[in-house]
């Protein structure tokens, strides 16, 4: 079936630093992906809706600046955490759409992020 | 906007028996998706079940099934026969069903722990 594949899945780095997190489609093309943050026993929040091609939707209250998201193509779209500092450390999931199907989204395995 | 509410933040129940999970949720929509999602520990985002508001019969998913009380916008999910692989956390989740408005509102989950 369709699977998200996202990547890496664990990272660490050091404040000031910029993270990128990538976020794939691998049998379905995906025109919408959705990036979410979640922390620890906590609710999964939605943080930005993804459009390929086109800049992406925030919701309330995320910084733009701070989190970059590029959806180039159909298949890929990537969360970049600028200048990232501890307060930034979450674990941060993307989902994805298959048009061809009633499912809502696919979601990846997540990435746990520690800014140390 | 769309809210999901989750009173229950931790429920546990004898292998075996039968446990129930509630949702209510706010909406002024019609038409809509409901969705129960189970996070293991690995933090996998895994689709139990869902209803689509129009339906009036209740979904059902094996030992999983729903009670959908669309005028008092309720959502619980009942499983039976419990397994120790039930012991996660439990999302209840809300859609939109207008294109291009797909993004989830997750509830606040509920922590289950099935005792052997």
């Amino acid at each position: 079936g369709a699977v998200v594949s996202q990547h890496p899945s664990w990272v660490i780095c050091k404040s000031g630093t910029s993270v990128k997190i990538e976020c794939r489609s691998l049998d379905f093309q995906a025109t919408t992906m959705f990036w979410y943050r979640q922390f620890p026993k906590q609710s999964l929040m939605l943080m930005a809706t993804s459009n390929e091609g086109s800049k992406a939707t925030y919701e309330q209250g995320v910084e733009k600046d701070k989190f970059l998201i590029n959806h180039a193509s159909l298949t890929l779209s990537t969360l970049t955490v600028t200048s990232a500092h501890p307060e930034d450390s979450s674990f941060y999931i993307c989902s994805a759409r298959d048009p061809r199907t009633w499912r809502p989204q696919h979601f990846g395995d997540g990435t746990r992020l520690s800014i140390l | 906007a769309q809210t999901v509410t989750q009173s229950q933040p931790e429920m546990s129940v004898q292998e075996a028996e039968t446990v129930t999970l509630s949702c209510t949720y706010d909406t002024s929509e019609n038409n809509y998706y409901l969705f129960w999602y189970k996070q293991p520990p690995s933090r996998q985002m895994i689709l139990v079940i869902r209803q689509e508001a129009y339906k009036q019969q209740n979904a059902t998913e094996n030992r999983f099934s729903v009670n959908f009380q669309k005028a008092a916008k309720s959502f619980s999910l009942k499983i039976s026969d419990s397994q120790l692989g039930d012991t996660a956390m439990y999302f209840c989740a809300f859609m939109n069903s207008n294109f291009g408005n797909e993004k989830l509102t997750f509830g606040t989950g509920t922590r289950l722990t099935i005792i052997p």
